[in-house]
């Protein structure tokens, strides 16, 4: 059972154009969503995270955009670059579990230049 | 670089073998987390140690076996693995273990089961 459903599995931006991933979950407990970005050959490193109070959350060129009635949050990079080419993993948890991160299946982004 | 270092970054070992992972933080984080990652797919959970305490074992078989000496040390003992064993595993911390804590992963290691 997929908790956490992510969408595209893979992407092709060109360079300079605005790369768009989106996530909904079911559970209505999770209550932190972060993301995770991660290069070949190396391990998951946080990108950005929510939670479910803000709609909006915005760190450089990555935008985060929550939707809490639809369940649903989606990942926005602006002005994407070749170095933006990675595996990218929206993540929920519920903060009073034992920290579980229920992952999304990955979405492998490709920035052409 | 990662302030999650895990050693060694490769390992082929044969299906008799005993080896041994290694994860080492240096973040003052009270919470560690091995996970295992086959490829294409994200990271899955196995094992969670608070306060150098296991408190969590997903119902992962008995061939791998976590030990936490310390609170900067995670270990992952490999015994008698099978070929479908062979995936990237990667450590974690996070500050502790209740509250919105954000898990810091290290590089992994990738294991080959021959």
């Amino acid at each position: 059972q997929q908790q956490v459903k992510q969408s595209p599995q893979s992407l092709i931006v060109q360079k300079g154009g605005i790369s768009i991933i989106n996530c909904a979950y079911e559970n209505t407990a999770f209550d932190y969503f972060p993301w995770y970005q991660q290069f070949p050959g190396k391990g998951p490193a946080l990108l950005i995270a929510i939670r479910p109070d803000v709609s909006e959350k915005k760190e450089g060129r990555f935008t985060i955009s929550f939707n809490k009635s639809a369940k649903q949050f989606s990942l926005h990079i602006m002005d994407s670059q070749p170095g933006d080419s990675a595996t990218y993993f929206c993540a929920a948890i519920y903060s009073g579990g034992y920290q579980k991160v229920t992952f999304g299946i990955g979405t492998k982004l490709q920035v052409i230049p | 670089d990662t302030e999650v270092t895990q050693t060694p970054k490769h390992l082929v070992m044969g299906m008799t073998n005993k080896k041994s992972l290694k994860c080492e933080q240096h973040m003052g984080h009270r919470a560690m987390y091995w996970y295992k990652q086959k490829a294409k797919k994200p990271p899955e959970l196995m094992f969670v140690y608070s306060y150098e305490k296991l408190s969590i074992n997903e119902s992962v078989p008995s061939r791998f076996s976590p030990e936490c000496p310390n609170s900067s040390l995670l270990n992952l003992h490999l015994h008698a693995l099978q070929p479908e064993d062979s995936a990237l595993y990667l450590c974690a911390s996070s500050l502790g273990q209740g509250g919105i804590q954000p898990q810091h992963f290290g590089d992994g290691t990738r294991l080959s089961i021959l």
